[in-house]
């Protein structure tokens, strides 16, 4: 099925651990986008990525980094984990065309810091 | 930059009785406007959305909503609500028409159906 796809779903780090969160999508989108969420916060953006080889910080990027490798691809890296990035991730993906303007999101992972 | 607010974090409504999920926005150019809802322990499905055109939208699951721009909302109603329907409900807003095409999301609104 057609989509983006979110690995790993858990992962339980402790602190200064570091690891990568994986997107991938099959709809030929440009841009691609990584959130948080956290209760009664809604989602925050952290970063996100217009088109293949750009990359911009959104309104939490602190202690993450990305990488856009292809079109496809759209990874988050933690690199030294910390307790208050206990959070559940989510990426999506989104078309430029104004017809079917929308967005579409992987399933989420639910990262612990301990 | 634009901003969601949505007012009432926690509804609670009894089976068959109208909902009603307000939602009001901020923004500098005219906005793109979505409601996602959340059931537990899941990602994000999108209800609806107003792009251009009609103002009153309609979803799925019998959902719509309508966007005033006079009063810079986009509330979300449903006639009679079904205990499926709770679940946690999500406003946003993305600017189609600058560079920056990023969904900013309200902080929710948790749907409470009572039998």
């Amino acid at each position: 099925n057609a989509g983006v796809t979110q690995t790993p779903k858990f992962q339980v780090l402790k602190t200064g651990q570091s690891m990568t969160l994986q997107c991938a999508q099959d709809m030929n989108h440009n841009s691609m986008y990584w959130y948080r969420q956290d209760p009664g916060m809604g989602l925050r953006l952290i970063y996100y990525s217009a088109s293949e080889g750009t990359t911009d910080k959104g309104e939490v990027p602190n202690g993450y980094n990305v990488s856009r490798l292809n079109k496809r691809e759209f990874s988050l890296r933690l690199e030294s984990a910390a307790p208050s990035q206990t959070s559940v991730y989510f990426c999506a993906s989104s078309d430029r065309d104004r017809r079917n303007y929308g967005y579409t999101f992987g399933s989420g992972t639910r990262l612990t810091v301990v | 930059a634009q901003s969601v607010t949505q007012l009432g974090s926690h509804v609670s409504v009894s089976e068959g009785a109208l909902v009603l999920l307000r939602c009001n926005y901020s923004s500098s150019v005219p906005p793109y406007l979505f409601w996602y809802v959340q059931y537990p322990n899941q990602g994000l499905q999108l209800l609806l959305k107003y792009t251009t055109g009609a103002t009153l939208v309609k979803g799925i699951n019998g959902f719509e909503a309508e966007f005033k721009k006079s009063e810079t909302s986009f509330h979300l109603t449903k006639p009679s609500a079904h205990m499926s329907d709770a679940a946690e409900y999500f406003c946003a807003v993305s600017l189609m028409d600058t560079g920056r095409r990023a969904l900013t999301f309200g902080s929710g609104t948790r749907l409470q159906v009572q039998p």
